[in-house]
């Protein structure tokens, strides 16, 4: 498996954007990077994916180095009700694992 | 679609007690996981079912964990027996239908006295 670096922890205001970057330099080549976030008392959900380009939907954009060596999650105006652990996970889909790291922790202040 | 419903929510038992977790996957998804989740180690996946086969057991603790997927429905995690450090949130997820995304259900909640 892939191995994963993410800050900690990161603090955001309301309304603000957040990047919040992920390194996975032993990504191979066919793994999708994924991204989901868990919610307090909550199962994980998914929040975006990709494997070259960079890609957008409602909750949230995923910009990918040119290497894939790393990614960057960018919430474009944090609210509290994303104050939760994002975790990013290289996977290579259905039939294989999904091994989540430790993840950051993103606290959203008004 | 209800989504990946597990049940019971929440579970209370005492050491040496038998305990049953069960999930019903999104209908059409074809691969099935359970999660452990503690505040020592983190998320992280027992075992994984492909069209109802177990895949990859292999972090599953030890021999009192088994899990069974006896049709593309319905998936159980049994501890037999249990013991106060199984006490943790088990999480099911299921995936497929074409997504290459994982949907989780809201977990179980087991505490081992």
């Amino acid at each position: 498996d892939a191995k994963t670096t993410q800050p900690n922890s990161m603090e955001s205001n309301e309304e603000e954007p957040v990047h919040l970057p992920c390194n996975h330099s032993t990504i191979s080549g066919t793994d999708y990077i994924h991204w989901y976030r868990q919610l307090p008392s909550q199962g994980p959900e998914y929040v975006i994916h990709g494997l070259t380009s960079n890609v957008n939907n409602r909750m949230a954009s995923l910009a990918i180095a040119e290497d894939r060596k790393s990614s960057t999650l960018i919430l474009h105006r944090a609210t509290l009700r994303d104050a939760a652990v994002y975790y990013c996970i290289p996977w290579a889909g259905t039939a294989s694992k999904l091994t989540f790291g430790t993840g950051t922790r993103l606290q959203v202040t008004l | 679609d209800a989504g990946v419903i597990q049940s019971p929510r929440h579970e209370v038992t005492e050491m040496g007690q038998e305990v049953t977790l069960r999930c019903k996957p999104i209908s059409g998804h074809n691969s099935l996981f359970w999660y452990r989740q503690t505040m020592m180690r983190g998320l992280e996946l027992l075992i994984y079912f492909n069209n109802n086969v177990p895949i990859d057991d292999s972090g599953m603790p030890e021999d009192r964990f088994s899990a069974k997927m006896p049709n593309a429905s319905f998936s159980t995690l049994k501890i037999q027996p249990s013991e106060p450090r199984d006490s943790a949130v088990y999480f099911c997820a299921s995936a497929g239908g074409g997504k290459e995304t994982q949907y989780f259900g809201p977990g179980t909640r087991l505490l081992v006295l």
